[in-house]
């Protein structure tokens, strides 16, 4: 199991608006910030979201992700088909002392 | 541009070796942390070990501490990951990825494309 816990899929429309949920503790998210990384089919992750809620140059803003306690979220906006993908949230452990991830979210585009 | 090329995959019998290397370019290699994530088939992402820009800190997953040890050479711009006692769940896809920063707490901004060990008899 993973020690960051994400449901295993989620699904939407395009031009819907979908949020993936990201639980964790207070020695991860709790007290650390959350990273959230989209894997196109048979590519690299690529880094979508850091520090809670700042995007990379490059990431359209329909991406956004939030924090609030040991939770974390990442909201997409206006849903695309190429968005089809699966969504990873990380944040540093401070007991474990190294990274910890999710077990990923699939998403897909109906 | 960031490149990380991931290389040294294949092919091993349980309780032999492998070293795996990456070879980075397009930054400054020796300011940043390094990190090697795994990918096991089908699965979701496990982080497996990070370097200090220096080398000088080193952190491991708990499944791989011991056996497992992350090197680099800012001469060389190389990254790493000698692999000993490797066990069948220790197949995945290896990715190598760059820290935000100078400390391994830096989050992987940028990852190669990875390359594949699978331990199998």
């Amino acid at each position: 199991q993973s020690v960051l816990t994400q449901p295993p899929s989620a699904s939407g429309t395009p031009g819907q608006r979908v949020t993936i949920s990201c639980s964790g503790s207070s020695s991860n998210i709790g007290s650390n910030f959350v990273y959230w990384y989209q894997q196109l089919p048979g590519t690299a992750p690529k880094l979508l979201i850091f520090r809670n809620n700042q995007r990379p140059s490059g990431v359209p803003d329909r991406f956004s992700g939030s924090k609030s306690g040991t939770s974390a979220s990442l909201a997409i906006s206006g849903l695309r088909s190429e968005e089809e993908a699966n969504y990873y949230c990380a944040a540093w452990d401070d007991s474990l002392g190294g990274w910890v991830f999710g077990g990923g979210t699939k998403l897909t585009v109906l | 541009e960031v490149q990380l090329e991931e290389s040294g995959g294949g092919w091993v019998q349980p309780g032999r070796s492998l070293r795996l290397s990456c070879a980075a370019s397009g930054f400054t290699f020796d300011d940043y942390a390094m990190h090697w994530v795994r990918q096991a088939p089908g699965k979701g992402l496990e982080w497996v070990s990070g370097i200090t820009w220096d080398g000088d800190d080193r952190g491991y997953a708990d499944s791989v501490r011991g056996r497992f040890i992350i090197s680099r050479d800012n001469a060389k711009n190389s990254l790493h990951l000698q692999m000993n006692s490797l066990r069948a769940e220790d197949t995945a896809l290896y990715y190598c990825a760059k820290g935000e920063s100078s400390g391994y707490y830096s989050w992987p901004d940028t990852w190669g494309q990875g390359t594949l060990v699978t331990v199998s008899s």
